[in-house]
């Protein structure tokens, strides 16, 4: 199975800052990488997919990056309602695998 | 408005079966592939099975093969999973997932809101 790598697993933020989290693939997976935003008690909600591209409804100030076994999320001005954690998810083979995930708090 | 909602989980025993269902509405079900992902906080998430439209595609992880079976009703708007021999590796919140797929590769679109699975004596 293709492991899946983030980091940080977790670290804290203050509104407004730029926030970046990795997501490293033990084989290349092309851009077949997911990213996801949960909150406490609810399930995950699709950020982008296919690595870069942003899903329709999802703020602008996230980006994806990358491809083959390196990936980035980019948050380019952290708002409150974005403190979460955040999960990558490789569909190249399966079984398809998540990132143990990365969880961002409030300085 | 689309919406996944699960059921059927609950307390049950090592050993065990249980049958999880997400009941589909606001989109065209029959279109869609459909997956189960767990999560658990130790392990964190965890896809477990897949099933293409016509469930013509199966697959499933290893940890749970030959246990479990995905099967979904396009005339009925439900997927379900029979889940047995359970053990407590199996303790976990349960998610049905609408699959956003180039060919048969998918990243999850929606999600129901999980069904809480506890497998303990």
């Amino acid at each position: 199975a293709i492991r899946m790598t983030q980091s940080p697993p977790s670290f804290s933020a203050s509104t407004g800052d730029r926030v970046t989290i990795t997501c490293r693939a033990s084989e290349g997976i092309s851009s077949y990488l997911a990213w996801y935003q949960q909150k406490p008690g609810k399930a995950p909600n699709l950020l982008i997919y296919a690595a870069s591209t942003l899903q329709s409804g999802v703020p602008s100030r996230f980006s994806g990056s990358g491809s083959g076994t390196n990936f980035t999320l980019t948050i380019s001005c952290l708002q409150s309602e974005d403190f979460a954690s955040y999960y990558c998810q490789q569909y190249y083979s399966y079984p398809w695998t998540f990132g143990q995930g990365t969880k961002v708090e409030i300085k | 408005e689309v919406q996944l909602v699960e059921s059927g989980g609950g307390l049950v025993q090592p050993g065990g079966s249980l049958r999880l269902s997400c009941a589909a509405s606001g989109f065209t079900f029959s279109s869609y592939s459909l997956s189960w992902v767990r999560q658990t906080p130790g392990k964190g998430l965890e896809w477990v099975s897949y099933i293409s439209s016509s469930s013509s595609i199966i697959h499933y992880a290893d940890s749970v093969k030959g246990r479990f079976t995905i099967s979904r009703d396009n005339a009925k708007n439900s997927l379900h999973l029979q889940m047995n021999s359970l053990t407590d590796e199996d303790t976990a919140v349960y998610y049905c997932a609408r699959g956003y797929c180039r060919s048969s590769s998918c990243a999850f679109d929606y999600w129901g809101q999980g069904t809480l699975v506890t497998v303990s004596s």
